[in-house]
């Protein structure tokens, strides 16, 4: 089945930790794109990949950092510059402009 | 920036009515996408209009826009339980790539 697989689905994250979010797709799409949720909110964009080896910043990049070496894969790192990561994150995909995007089913990451 | 505004915020209907979700957005589009939202999922693409459609149809959904007004409508006909969702409206401007999302409009279909 194709998809965008993105794991884990739930990850806690300690003061001053960076952690990693995992975002994989099958679908050969080259665009890639994160995206925060927070509760009632829509979606905000924090980065995003046209193709490989480059990306731009999204309206919310600052304390995050990703890297796209891989076409199926668009890892984000939640950086402890980050001071508020508490939200939902969603990684989506596209196989070029003007297409409906395609998203995986979110990761929830928590402060402990 | 998010460029797309959904109203109402909240809409509560029986079963087998209709619900109607407006979205309105401030500069040129190229087009404009309804996606659907289950609790604590990802979200789901249901209809893309472009700048050039004035209505599309899918299956129970109907969408329009108005450019002219910078707005669109989702209609979802004879409603079911399991359209209760949030729904979002996306737009794309005609120089860019991602998309800007609005709030969203939580809807409860009750039985």
């Amino acid at each position: 089945d194709g998809g965008i697989t993105q794991s884990p689905k739930y990850l806690f994250r300690k003061e001053g930790q960076n952690v990693t979010l995992s975002c994989e797709q099958n679908l050969n799409h080259d665009a890639m794109y994160w995206y925060r949720q927070d509760p009632g909110q829509g979606l905000r964009l924090i980065y995003y990949s046209q193709i490989v080896n480059d990306f731009q910043k999204g309206d919310i990049a600052e304390g995050y950092s990703v890297s796209r070496e891989k076409k199926e894969s668009f890892p984000l790192t939640v950086t402890s510059a980050q001071k508020n990561p508490t939200a939902f994150y969603l990684c989506a995909s596209t196989e070029f402009g003007n297409q409906p995007q395609h998203f995986g089913d979110g990761t929830r990451l928590s402060i402990l | 920036s998010q460029q797309g505004e959904e109203d109402p915020q909240a809409l509560s209907i029986q079963e087998g009515e209709n619900a109607t979700m407006n979205c309105s957005y401030k500069t040129s589009i190229n087009n404009l996408q309804w996606y659907r939202q289950n609790s604590g999922r990802g979200l789901v693409h249901l209809i893309l209009i472009r700048s050039n459609e004035r209505e599309k149809h899918s299956g129970r959904l109907r969408v329009t826009l108005d450019t002219s007004k910078k707005s669109s409508s989702l209609l979802i006909t004879a409603s079911r339980a399991a359209d209760t969702a949030s729904y979002f409206c996306a737009t794309q401007i005609p120089s860019g790539y991602a998309l800007n999302f609005g709030k969203g409009t939580s809807l409860l279909v009750t039985p």
